[in-house]
């Protein structure tokens, strides 16, 4: 089965704590994103990494960080220093010029 | 500057049609796409109208697209409780970096019984 998965489907954190996303996809796709959604609002974009090792902030990048290691994997990391992390993140991937496929996506909630 | 806007809000009866409406910005947008998401769900690609076409139909689903006026439709036929969701639309504009595409608010559609 090709796609996309995201993990955890929920994500709980803690003041001061940093978490990890996770998003993989088997479709062989060069580009992938990170979108954080609002009740309300469209998406925007987080990050971006159209090849790997290499990665581009989008329009909401501060208090993210990624890593592009291998071309299946985008792993974003809320830190501390994101001071209203909660939203629901969607992780897409495309191939150059080409459609975006979106993952089941990963609520995130602070205690 | 960029922008996509759509309704927020759309309720429809049980059989009857829905038509959600977007209006997008950028002349040069390449392709114009539209979106559906189930409650708790990601993203599905629903359809999507290549900039140079007027309509594009799939079985229940149409698609009309006026350059002119920078204004893109779904038209739903025959609405039924499973289509309930919020639908997106957006754009990708010609002009940019890498493969951005924007997205509107999002319309969500309430189909009645």
């Amino acid at each position: 089965d090709g796609g996309i998965t995201q993990s955890p489907k929920y994500l709980f954190r803690k003041e001061g704590q940093n978490v990890t996303l996770s998003c993989e996809q088997n479709l062989n796709h060069d580009a992938m994103y990170w979108y954080r959604q609002d009740p309300g609002q469209g998406l925007r974009l987080i990050y971006y990494s159209q090849i790997v090792n290499d990665f581009q902030k989008g329009d909401i990048a501060e208090g993210y960080s990624v890593s592009r290691e291998k071309k299946e994997s985008f792993p974003l990391t809320v830190t501390s220093a994101q001071k209203n992390p909660t939203a629901f993140y969607l992780c897409a991937s495309s191939n150059l010029g080409e459609t975006q496929y979106f993952g089941p996506g990963t609520r995130l909630l602070v205690l | 500057g960029e922008d996509v806007e759509q309704s927020l809000f759309l309720s429809v009866r049980e059989g009857d049609s829905s038509v959600i409406n977007c209006t997008y910005t950028d002349s040069s947008s390449t392709y114009l796409y539209w979106y559906k998401q189930e409650p708790g769900a990601g993203l599905q690609l629903l359809t999507y109208i290549f900039s140079n076409m007027d309509m594009k139909q799939d079985q229940r689903l149409t698609v009309l697209l006026n350059k002119k006026d920078k204004h893109l439709s779904l038209r739903i036929a025959d609405t039924q409780t499973g289509d309930s969701a919020i639908y997106f639309c957006a754009e990708r504009p010609l002009k940019t970096s890498y493969d951005k595409v924007i997205f509107g608010p999002g319309t969500s559609l309430s189909v009645i019984p």
